[in-house]
């Protein structure tokens, strides 16, 4: 089945960009999300990419897709102290009738001022 | 616009109560539901999943069981709480057709003592 790695952790200083990577096994994916959970909080959907893309840009957020390669990134330009959370990545691996998707362990991000 | 809610919000209950934690969902018909476990504010386990009523589908064998008693409203138990219940769960929904995208709920906090 699919299994998809992120780091656990990640340290970026106030202002600069942050990138969170991930890495999935299955070709066959279809959708590649990436969701930021904020501490007690619930799952919060950022952006999504189709596996027909390469790159997708939602203001600061940037999603750039490797098929070859199967790698995912996140980056975050001008990263913000709001910006704390863990990431998580995720991927519908294309062959589940109930829309399960397969998430990764989550990276936390930390903000150095 | 959709809606997840779930409650309570926090629990905290003995070893060997019962547990009925509830989801609810406004705004659309017919969607997936899941029940997700996270320990220690890490990676997610899917324990259930839903695609209607009455039809569940359990991920892990475990000491817990689901329900759908209604198009959207998606029920977690427990007869008997052990130790290793402690956890924060998330209820999450999907449409039925089109993107695999989730939405989550707020969760629930639940320690058992």
């Amino acid at each position: 089945g699919e299994d998809v790695e992120q780091s656990l952790f990640l340290s970026v200083r106030e202002g600069d960009s942050s990138v969170i990577n991930c890495t999935y096994t299955d070709s066959s994916s279809t959708y590649l999300y990436w969701y930021k959970q904020e501490p007690g909080a619930g799952l919060q959907l950022l952006t999504y990419i189709f596996s027909n893309m390469d790159m997708k840009q939602d203001q600061r957020l940037t999603v750039l897709l490797n098929k070859k390669d199967k790698h995912l990134s996140l980056r975050i330009a001008d990263t913000q102290t709001g910006d704390s959370a863990i990431y998580f990545c995720a991927v519908d691996p294309g062959y589940s009738s109930a829309s399960k998707i397969i998430f990764g362990s989550g990276t936390r991000l930390s903000i150095r001022p | 616009s959709q809606t997840i809610h779930q409650w309570p919000a926090t629990l905290v209950q003995p070893v060997g109560s019962p547990l009925s934690l509830e989801c609810t969902v406004e705004g659309t018909s017919n969607p997936n539901l899941y029940w997700y476990r996270q320990a220690a504010g890490r990676g997610l386990q899917l324990l259930f999943y839903s695609v209607g009523i009455g039809q569940i589908s359990s991920e892990v064998p475990q000491n817990l069981s689901a329900s759908r008693p209604q198009d959207r409203q998606f029920i977690l138990s427990s007869k008997k709480l052990l130790l290793s219940d402690s956890g924060f769960y998330l209820c999450a929904w999907s449409p039925r057709t089109g993107v695999s995208e989730q939405y989550f709920g707020p969760g629930t906090r639940l320690t058992v003592t």
